[in-house]
């Protein structure tokens, strides 16, 4: 399997502009998990999702950023105006349900930042 | 709630000597316990688990971990660190005893920088 894939790799953008992340969870990975990584605030959990529905997303910052997972294998992490402080390294997840298989897999990430 | 935390924020050590990587943990059932190894400009990577069993937990890349009960801690080890050990580490915990108040959540520590030297 290739991993949790994440693009793009690397986004600027101008504050205003609409801004999208798009991640491919691993195949058969039933959990999937956004973060957000700064030197401030270090790794957060900004929302995630069991079997394509959103079980929690009281990591979202504010109703700029809205996520989608309209199938078991896309999910995008919109963030619409974007403003200089959304920049960030953004991360997507995945795992499956099992006690054993606990683990989640992160993708490369995706460079955000708005000037 | 569950936490954890790191206390140090960077970890400095010579090539072969022992490299050791702090982490307690609060939950209010049992946890699961993680570490996770960054390298510059990638994603986190998964190195150990403990969930049950053993307290010495073995890992990817000759690294090693001790639940300790008493302690709350989960520290992180090896034995003999090489400079290719250089990375960012976080600790991780997800607390059983609420499944499903906090869902499948994992609680990251704040992450340690640890810097390996020839």
């Amino acid at each position: 399997d290739a991993g949790v894939i994440q693009s793009p790799r690397h986004e600027v953008t101008e504050m205003g502009q609409e801004v999208t992340l798009r991640c491919k969870p691993i195949s058969g990975h039933d959990y999937l998990f956004w973060y957000r990584q700064t030197m401030m605030r270090g790794l957060e959990l900004l929302i995630y999702f069991n079997n394509n529905v959103p079980i929690d997303d009281s990591g979202m910052p504010e109703d700029r950023f809205s996520a989608k997972m309209p199938n078991a294998s896309f999910s995008t992490l919109k963030i619409q105006p974007s403003e200089p402080r959304d920049s960030a390294v953004y991360f997507c997840a995945s795992r499956e349900t099992g006690l054993d298989t606990d683990t989640q897999y992160f993708g490369p990430g995706t460079r955000l930042t708005v000037l | 709630a569950q936490s954890v935390a790191q206390p140090e924020d960077q970890v400095n050590v010579a090539e072969g000597n022992p490299l050791t990587v702090k982490c307690t943990y609060s939950v209010s059932g049992n946890p699961y316990l993680f570490w996770y190894v960054q390298y510059p400009n990638r994603g986190l990577q998964f190195l150990l688990k403990y969930i049950t069993g053993d307290n010495l937990v073995k890992g990817s890349y000759g690294f090693e971990a001790e639940f300790n009960k008493s302690q709350t801690s989960f520290h992180l080890k090896k034995p003999s660190a090489l400079v290719s050990d250089s990375a960012l580490y976080f600790c991780a915990v997800r607390d059983m005893a609420s499944l499903k108040a906090a869902g499948n959540k994992l609680t990251f520590g704040g992450g340690t920088r640890v810097l390996v030297k020839p």
